[in-house]
């Protein structure tokens, strides 16, 4: 079984740039999390998908930032434009059904410049 | 609010010496906890996941023990070996589905 799949591993852009992250959860998992950890501080939650609908976006920090998960297959997170304070990993997850474990991709290590 | 505590924040031991990490949290309304090792510029790897209303979970040299009432999970390793140095998470997933962190325990097996 192919497990949570991210990309890009890394990004470096510059500040008031775009970028976009994808995740590709693992199949058949109608539950994806998208979480980030900034420097120095925990993991935090940004949102939550079960198929396509957004279920939970109460961590999304702002505006800037959409998530989106078109078929309820892959996922999407874009940052428009991206400030210095966006820089850190973020992660996806999968999992199925919700209140089970967790599987995570190996994280988008965004730096803003 | 539920918040998630892990102790020690860091941990350095010789290798072969049996350890034990520690997690705390605060509200007991948890459908599971769930530990994870980090390696440096890597993702997050699941290592044991106990259910509510389980009160251990094993997995070689990895114990985890969940004790609900009083908020408090250990990780237990067995005759540590340098590969097991990483970062060690820990974290609870409540009824809205999301998982709470704690900081992590940054764990060093010394040769």
């Amino acid at each position: 079984e192919a497990g949570v799949t991210q990309f890009p591993s890394h990004s470096v852009i510059e500040k008031g740039q775009t970028v976009t992250l994808r995740c590709d959860p693992i199949s058949g998992h109608d539950n994806l999390y998208w979480y980030r950890r900034v420097m120095g501080k925990e993991i935090k939650f940004l949102l939550h998908f079960v198929k396509e609908s957004k279920q939970d976006e109460s961590g999304m920090p702002n505006n800037r930032f959409l998530a989106e998960r078109t078929g309820g297959t892959y996922s999407t997170l874009k940052v428009q434009p991206a400030e210095l304070e966006d820089s850190g990993v973020y992660f996806c997850a999968s999992s199925q059904p919700a209140n089970y474990g967790y599987t995570f991709g190996s994280g988008t290590r965004l730096t803003v410049v | 609010k539920q918040e998630v505590t892990q102790i020690p924040a860091a941990l350095s031991v010789p290798e072969g010496e049996n350890l034990v990490l520690n997690c705390s949290f605060t509200d007991s309304a948890i459908y599971n906890l769930q530990w994870f090792r980090q390696d440096p510029g890597k993702g997050l790897t699941s290592l044991l996941l106990i259910q509510s209303s389980q009160r251990e979970q094993t997995s070689g040299r990895l114990n985890a023990s969940l004790d609900k009432s009083s908020g408090r999970s250990t990780l237990y390793i067995a005759a540590s070996q340098p590969g097991d140095s990483a970062t060690y998470l820990c974290a609870v997933k409540g009824s809205n589905y999301q998982l709470i962190w704690g900081a992590g325990t940054k764990l060093i097996i010394k040769p």
